[in-house]
C-alpha cells in the first residue's frame, strides 16, 4: 500500500547517544516534513524538504539534522540526544492537497 | 508566524452533536484541515476546506469557515463513542508549504 513508513516505532536512548529516525514514502511526493508531538503542544515542525537536495528549518530545529538525497527518503538525525527530545515523531508528505502521516516513532531519552 | 488556537477539551453525550472550534491569525491561509488522532495512533485526515469555500459537508461531518472572523469549526452529527479522540485544526498556504497545527481538542463521548 502506498504511504509513509517510519522506523523504528519505539526507541529508548541514553543522553548523548545519536540515532537516525527513518522515513520513507512511495507516493513520489516532493514535499516531506518532520514533526514532534508533545502533550498539550500539538505538532511542531522540525524540518522540511521541498525536494531532493533541498531542506529547511521549521519551528523547533535545534538538536536535529536532516538530509534529502532521494525523493523517497527523509531521515532525521539526533546527534546527541537530550531528555528534552523525548517525544513522538511524525513524518509527513504531500503532493498537493492532503498530507499523509506516518504512524510515528515514540522516542524516550533517559 | 501563524497562530492557531483550539480549546483543549470537549465532552458530549452519545448521539448529540459535537462542535470543535479553531481560530487563526493569518487570513492568507489557503487550505484548512481537520485531523483525528486516536490514542497511540497517527493522524488521520478527516476533511479539508479551501479558503474560497464557506462550508463543506461529508456524511456526519460539517466544516464551516468564517474568513472574516478567522474561525473554522468542525461539527460531528450523532456523535459516537468511536469519535472519542484528539482533533487537530491545521492550516497552510498555497504550494508545498508546512502545515501549522493547533494544540488539539480532546473529545470525550459519554455513553
Amino acid at each position: 500500500n502506498a504511504g509513509v513508513t517510519q522506523t523504528p516505532k519505539f526507541q529508548v536512548l541514553k543522553t548523548g547517544q545519536s540515532m537516525t529516525l527513518q522515513c520513507a514514502q512511495d507516493m513520489n511526493h516532493e514535499y516531506m516534513s518532520w514533526y514532534r508531538q508533545d502533550p498539550g503542544m500539538g505538532l511542531r515542525l522540525i524540518h522540511y524538504s521541498v525536494g531532493a537536495g533541498i531542506t529547511d528549518q521549521g519551528e523547533v530545529p535545534n538538536g536535529y539534522n536532516v538530509s534529502r538525497s532521494t525523493t523517497e527518503d527523509f531521515p532525521l538525525r539526533l546527534l546527541s540526544a537530550a531528555p528534552s527530545q523525548t517525544s513522538v515523531y511524525f513524518c509527513a508528505t504531500t503532493g498537493g492537497d492532503g498530507y499523509t502521516f506516518g504512524s510515528g516513532t515514540r522516542l524516550t531519552v533517559v | 508566524g501563524e497562530d492557531v488556537e483550539q480549546s483543549l477539551f470537549l465532552s458530549v453525550r452519545e448521539g448529540d452533536s459535537s462542535v470543535i472550534n479553531c481560530t487563526y491569525t493569518d487570513s492568507s491561509s489557503t487550505y484548512l484541515y481537520w485531523y483525528k488522532q486516536e490514542p497511540g495512533a497517527g493522524l488521520q485526515l478527516l476533511t479539508y476546506i479551501f479558503s474560497n469555500m464557506d462550508m463543506k459537508q461529508d456524511q456526519r461531518l460539517t466544516v464551516l469557515l468564517n474568513k472574516k472572523d478567522k474561525h473554522l469549526s468542525l461539527r460531528i452529527a450523532d456523535t459516537q463513542t468511536g469519535d472519542s479522540a484528539i482533533y487537530f485544526c491545521a492550516l497552510r498556504w498555497e504550494g508545498n508549504t508546512p502545515l501549522v497545527f493547533g494544540k488539539g481538542t480532546r473529545l470525550s463521548v459519554i455513553a
